[in-house]
């Protein structure tokens, strides 16, 4: 186990809404990353937190946001939520961009 | 731009044999880093290994060990011994610092396949 807890593990969403979703990064650790992984897919990157800062981001529209916590969780919001977004979300928590430590993901599907 | 190719969409090996998967990359920076995770269908990207673009031997980390050629920008996985529990999606990934910060590149993945 990573110590990198994602919540909920599953959901399932109607097209138009919207949607949070939770990390829980490893202890002492201050970098938060997202990912989506859509079916038959690799991982792609969203975004990146560090110290409650977004410092990076994929080729994600802007309905895609998020936020860190003083105690370095994370939350990936997603607006206007669309069919293509049905993926698995991964969270990966490191220390100052050493190596990622993955949670085991939230399956979204978009109805 | 970096990029990781896998072109083998699935493997299969009988149990107790060696498999190879195969990777390559693309980058212009002369220092960067490999690694390659374990996906089961749990959705869990679990770290197996890392190589980095100077170190001077191929990682090894138990029964998996890092087939490094840099002139030819491979990184190929060798899993030695094959167990069932095996079976699972892997990837290669590649580190990539454009822009100040670091994140992960991921390639399509292999899915192995471990039969008794």
């Amino acid at each position: 186990e990573t110590g990198v807890t994602q919540s909920p593990t599953h959901l399932i969403k109607t097209r138009g809404q919207q949607v949070t979703l939770r990390c829980s990064s490893q202890s002492g650790h201050n970098t938060v990353s997202w990912y989506q992984q859509a079916l038959g897919q690799g991982p792609q990157f969203i975004f990146q937190y560090y110290r409650e800062e977004e410092n990076g981001r994929g080729n994600f529209p802007p309905r895609f946001s998020g936020l860190q916590f003083p105690n370095y969780s994370s939350e990936l919001n997603v607006n206007a939520l669309e069919l293509d977004d049905s993926a698995l979300y991964l969270c990966a928590s490191s220390l100052a961009g050493d190596e990622a430590f993955f949670g085991q993901g939230t399956r979204l599907t978009v109805v | 731009a970096q990029k990781i190719t896998q072109t083998q969409p699935g493997m299969f090996v009988q149990e107790k044999e060696a498999v190879t998967l195969d990777c390559t990359y693309d980058t212009s920076d002369p220092s960067y880093g490999l690694f390659w995770y374990k996906q089961p269908s749990s959705g869990e990207m679990i770290f197996l290994i890392y190589q980095g673009s100077y170190d001077q031997q191929n990682a090894t980390e138990g029964r998996y060990s890092l087939n490094f050629q840099k002139a030819r920008k491979s990184a190929n996985l060798v899993i030695s011994a094959s167990q069932l529990g095996d079976s699972a999606m892997y990837f290669c990934a590649m580190r990539d610092a454009t822009g100040g910060y670091n994140k992960l590149i991921f390639g399509a993945g292999t899915r192995l396949a471990v039969h008794p």
